[in-house]
């Protein structure tokens, strides 16, 4: 069975760092790119970004890009993020999926999704 | 950015009953690529329906999703109590980036 299992969530000030993990298990990790996607409280989706299966590419949404950097460790079967100069518009439930289909390009559909983790940035 | 917007945004019905959510898109959607989820309270979202019409795996035959172009539907045709639930359509095109409908809220 395939599992995503986000960490690292907390509270954190405006303009502080952070970075999330998510741990993979039940696939053969280093053949899928995988995502994170958040969700603030309360609302819709909104995804963040994309890494290939051997982290060659990456893509961000325009929300993010420039201060949020996508990387995965193949031999650690992980995923992270890591967010500097926080907004108090980032904060969200974190979630990591991997794609759908196994291979060079991703088809950016998500499946499964982990439970989340909760990015707070308030004073 | 190919913007995608659903209705209704609630929709009140009773198990049994068939429910139809619509997806419009700003622009035209390329070979499908068109999918839903379905999020219940305090989980995750699950992967439904991609390709527009292509169900994932394990998902009952209740669910069915359609159209082409700009305008897309998912249908339930029968809600069981386990389906009520929010639904988002995404569109996953070959542009790097990735958009989401504000979602479809299906309750009793």
């Amino acid at each position: 069975e395939v599992q995503l299992v986000e960490s690292g969530g907390a509270v954190v000030q405006p303009g502080g760092s952070l970075t999330l993990s998510c741990a993979a298990s039940g696939f053969t990790f280093n053949d899928y790119a995988m995502h994170w996607v958040r969700q603030p409280p309360g609302k819709g989706l909104e995804w963040v970004a994309l890494i290939s299966w051997n982290g060659g590419i990456t893509s961000y949404a325009d929300s993010v890009k420039g201060r949020f950097t996508v990387s995965r460790d193949n031999s650690k079967k992980s995923l992270y993020l890591q967010m500097d100069s926080l907004r108090p518009e980032d904060t969200a439930l974190y979630y990591c999926a991997k794609d759908r289909i196994s291979g060079i390009w991703a088809s950016k559909i998500f499946d499964p999704w982990g439970q989340g983790t909760l990015v707070t940035v308030s004073s | 950015e190919n913007v995608l917007t659903q209705s209704p945004g609630s929709l009140s019905l009773s198990p049994g009953e068939r429910a139809t959510l619509s997806c419009k898109a700003s622009q035209s959607v390329s070979s499908s690529y068109l999918a839903w989820y379905q999020q219940k309270p305090g989980q995750a979202p699950r992967l439904l329906i991609y390709g527009a019409s292509s169900r994932a795996t394990g998902i009952p035959d209740r669910f069915s999703g359609s159209g082409s172009g700009t305008d897309f539907t998912l249908t339930i045709s029968r809600l069981e109590p386990e389906d009520f639930a929010v639904y988002y359509c995404h569109h996953y095109g070959t542009s790097p980036t990735v958009t989401f409908g504000g979602g479809t809220k299906v309750e009793v």
